[in-house]
C-alpha cells in the first residue's frame, strides 16, 4: 500500500471549514483513498474513500486530484466533537475475504476550538 | 443493532504472562480484523481472519495468534507477554467481497498493559 503524508497537527474554529490535506504521491491506478477519524480513547471511525472522483456524505467531502497525487477532507462546519486524529489512508481492494488490511500513519490531530 | 464488541475494556498482566481478548463483530459482519496501537501511534494491523482462516498477517512474531469461530467472533492471543506489548488492541469487522464499498467498523478497544 502506498505512503501517505498527512501535518501532524491543524486547528479550526468552530463552524468553520475544516481542510486536512494529505500525500500519497506514490499512488498507484488501483488504490483508494481512505479517511479515518479516532476520537481520543476510541476506536478508529469510517469517513469516506475514493477512487478518483470526489465524493461527499453527511460527514464530509473527499477532494482528490487529477493526478490522484493528493487529496484533501474537508468538513465543511467543524464542531468541537469534530476534534479527533484524523488518517489518510490508500489501499487496494482485494475483492476475495480476508485481504483488506489498513495501513495507519500518524494522522492529523485536528483542534477544534471556539 | 449492536456494533463492533469487545472484552474485555482493560487489562493488566505481568510479564511472561498469557492473555486473551475477544471480538464480536458486528452484526452480518463475516470478517475480522485485528489491530495494536502505542500510545501516540496509529493503529498497526496485526492480522485479519475470514472463514475461521487467517488470510493476512502484519509484521507481528507467533506470539500472537488467533481464531475465528463459526459465529464469526474472535478471539486474539499474546503468548510470554512482554512491556512493549503495552497497547489499545482493536478489532475491527466488515463483510466480505464487500470491501470496496464497505468500511471496516471499529469496536472500542481493550487497553492492555503489561507490568
Amino acid at each position: 500500500d502506498a505512503k501517505t503524508t498527512q501535518p501532524p497537527s491543524m486547528d479550526c474554529a468552530e463552524g468553520r471549514a475544516a481542510n486536512l490535506p494529505c500525500n500519497h504521491s506514490t499512488i498507484s491506478g488501483n488504490e483508494y483513498v481512505y479517511w479515518y477519524r479516532q476520537i481520543h480513547s476510541q476506536g478508529p471511525q469510517y469517513i469516506i474513500h475514493g477512487l478518483k472522483n470526489n465524493e461527499t456524505n453527511e460527514m464530509a467531502s473527499l477532494i482528490i486530484t487529477e493526478d490522484r497525487k493528493s487529496s484533501t477532507l474537508i468538513l465543511p462546519h467543524a464542531t468541537l466533537r469534530d476534534t479527533a486524529v484524523y488518517y489518510c489512508i490508500v489501499r487496494v481492494v482485494i475483492l476475495t475475504g480476508g485481504g483488506n488490511k489498513l495501513t495507519f500513519g500518524t494522522g492529523t490531530q485536528l483542534k477544534v476550538e471556539l | 443493532d449492536a456494533g463492533v464488541t469487545q472484552s474485555p475494556t482493560h487489562l493488566i498482566k505481568t510479564r511472561g504472562q498469557q492473555v486473551t481478548l475477544r471480538c464480536s463483530p458486528k452484526s452480518g459482519h463475516d470478517t475480522v480484523s485485528w489491530y495494536q496501537q502505542a500510545l501516540g501511534q496509529g493503529p498497526q494491523f496485526i492480522f485479519q481472519y475470514y472463514e475461521e482462516e487467517e488470510r493476512q498477517r502484519g509484521n507481528f512474531p507467533d506470539r500472537f495468534s488467533g481464531h475465528q469461530f463459526p459465529n464469526y467472533s474472535s478471539e486474539l492471543n499474546v503468548n510470554a507477554l512482554l512491556l512493549g506489548d503495552s497497547a489499545l488492541y482493536l478489532c475491527a469487522s466488515s463483510l466480505a467481497l464487500e470491501d470496496r464499498d464497505n468500511e471496516q467498523f471499529f469496536g472500542p478497544g481493550t487497553r492492555l498493559t503489561v507490568l
